[in-house]
C-alpha cells in the first residue's frame, strides 16, 4: 500500500464550488505539505504543517485553506474555486529538516 | 528568496548513452539540501538522488550521479546507460533547514523533459 495517498485522484468542478482535497499518510511523519503544479512549471508550496497545531502559509496560499485533522491527515480546501486554480495538486510528508519529502500520487483538479 | 534554474527545457539522448541535466540555484544559506525528482507520465514524483551541501563527495545511486559544485551553486544530474524507462520530467529542488528561519518546503526548478530515443 502507498505511504501517502490522495483523494480524489481526479476532479472536475465548476466555478464558485467549494472543494476539498484530502491527504493521508502512514509514514508517521509530523510534517505535511501541499504543492501545486501548473503546466511547464515546477511545484509551488501552498501550505505546510509541522503538527496538528502548527500550520503555515507557503508562497501561493491565497484562495486556499487547510486543515490538519490528525498527524496522518492534511486537507486542502478551495472555498470558491476559480478556473486558474486548475492544476495538479500534490501532498507530501517529511520527518524533519533534513529528510526527503515523499509525495502522494497527485490530484488533477479542473475548474470549469 | 531561493531560486532554482533549469536552463534546459528539453533534452534528448540515445538509449544506452549518457546525458547530463543542468541545475543552478541561488541561496545565501551555507547548509541546505538538493534533490533531483523524476516525474514520469504517471505524474508521480519520485526521488532520484539527494545531496547534502556539507558533503563534498558527490552522491551516486546506481546509474545516477550528481556533480555538486557548491561555490558555483551548480547541481547537475548525470544519467549513465540511459534506458527507455528514464524518459520523464526531471526537477531539481532545493531545501534549507527550517531552523534557518525561512519557510519549510522545497523550491523547484521548472523541469527538464528528457526524451530517450531507441
Amino acid at each position: 500500500d502507498a505511504d501517502v495517498t490522495q483523494t480524489p485522484r481526479n476532479r472536475i468542478t465548476k466555478t464558485g464550488k467549494r472543494i476539498m482535497l484530502e491527504c493521508s499518510q502512514t509514514k508517521g511523519h509530523d510534517r505535511m505539505y501541499w504543492y501545486r503544479q501548473d503546466p511547464g512549471l515546477g511545484l509551488q508550496l501552498i501550505y505546510y504543517s509541522f503538527d496538528v497545531k502548527d500550520i503555515n502559509k507557503g508562497e501561493i496560499s491565497d484562495g486556499y485553506s487547510v486543515s490538519r485533522q490528525a498527524q496522518a491527515k492534511f486537507s486542502l480546501s478551495l472555498e470558491s474555486a476559480i478556473p486558474n486554480q486548475t492544476a495538479l495538486y500534490f501532498c507530501a510528508t517529511s520527518d524533519n529538516d533534513w529528510d526527503t519529502q515523499y509525495f502522494g500520487p497527485g490530484t488533477r483538479l479542473t475548474v470549469l | 528568496a531561493q531560486t532554482v534554474t533549469q536552463s534546459q527545457p528539453e533534452m534528448s539522448v540515445q538509449e544506452a548513452e549518457t546525458v547530463t541535466l543542468s541545475c543552478t540555484y541561488d541561496t545565501s544559506e551555507s547548509d541546505y539540501y538538493l534533490f533531483w525528482y523524476k516525474q514520469p507520465p504517471s505524474r508521480q514524483m519520485i526521488l532520484v538522488i539527494r545531496q547534502e551541501a556539507y558533503k563534498q563527495q558527490n552522491a551516486t545511486e546506481n546509474r545516477f550521479s550528481v556533480n555538486f559544485q557548491k561555490a558555483a551553486k551548480s547541481f547537475s544530474l548525470k544519467i549513465s546507460d540511459s534506458q527507455l524507462g528514464d524518459a520523464a520530467m526531471y526537477f531539481c529542488a532545493y531545501r534549507a533547514p527550517h531552523s534557518g528561519g525561512g519557510a519549510d518546503g522545497l523550491t523547484f526548478g521548472k523541469g527538464t523533459h528528457l526524451i530517450i530515443q531507441p
